[in-house]
């Protein structure tokens, strides 16, 4: 079965300081990858996506940027973090599945910028 | 237009009561349709796929109407446990890369 990891959980970071959060999948090859933020009391809102290794694709103009250096893994980084990057990052994996792309969350790293 | 419009709630209900969630998409190109619940601080969920058929799982049933670009969430004998918020969720389809857009949620609480 496919299982989704992210690290860390939670993290406090003062503004300036840059990111690192990571997520691999398991149990599946070739999937998409995606970024998502939710900002609290927000809808989810999507960041980066990737449909193979080194292929990143932005959505919303920011300071963040995505890698994924292997199959399984996705890297969302920031050189240097703003107040508004606060919020819950959430990486999702899909795969073509009868014609549907069902996506399947991680965690979850809950960021606060202090 | 939103992308993607549901009525936020809260929706308040006692257990096993019939409650029903709806939801706009403004994409006619939109091919694949979800709902999701997501609890407080956790991860959103995969609860149901839509099909233009419309479909049920066990105490929920899903209904698409692609003429009005509508989506409905049916609950039947509400429990305890199906407190959450449900994120109705659309891909655009084509060349999407499976790109979803997420509703803003409606929150349901059910009270004994």
């Amino acid at each position: 079965s496919q299982t989704i990891h992210q690290w860390p959980a939670t993290l406090v970071q003062p503004v300036g300081s840059p990111l690192s959060l990571e997520c691999t999948v398991e149990g599946t090859s070739n999937p998409n990858l995606y970024w998502y933020r939710q900002a609290a009391g927000r809808g989810l809102q999507l960041l980066f996506y990737s449909v193979g290794i080194g292929q990143i694709s932005s959505e919303v103009p920011q300071n963040l940027s995505a890698s994924r250096p292997q199959d399984r893994q996705f890297i969302l980084s920031s050189k240097k973090l703003l107040l508004s990057d606060s919020g819950f990052y959430l990486c999702a994996w899909s795969t073509l599945r009868t014609g549907w792309y069902e996506q399947y969350f991680g965690p979850g790293t809950r960021l606060t910028v202090t | 237009r939103k992308e993607v419009e549901q009525d936020p709630g809260p929706f308040n209900v006692p257990e096993g009561a019939t409650v029903a969630f709806n939801c706009t998409y403004s994409n006619s190109a939109s091919q694949s349709f979800f709902w999701y619940r997501q609890d407080c601080r956790k991860e959103p969920k995969l609860l149901m796929s839509v099909y233009s058929s419309g479909n049920e799982d066990g105490r929920f049933t899903a209904q698409l109407n692609r003429a009005s670009q509508y989506i409905s969430l049916l609950i039947r004998d509400s429990k305890l446990s199906d407190s959450a918020t449900y994120l109705c969720v659309v891909n655009a389809g084509g060349t999407s890369y499976g790109k979803l857009t997420f509703g803003q949620g409606t929150i349901l609480t059910v009270h004994p």
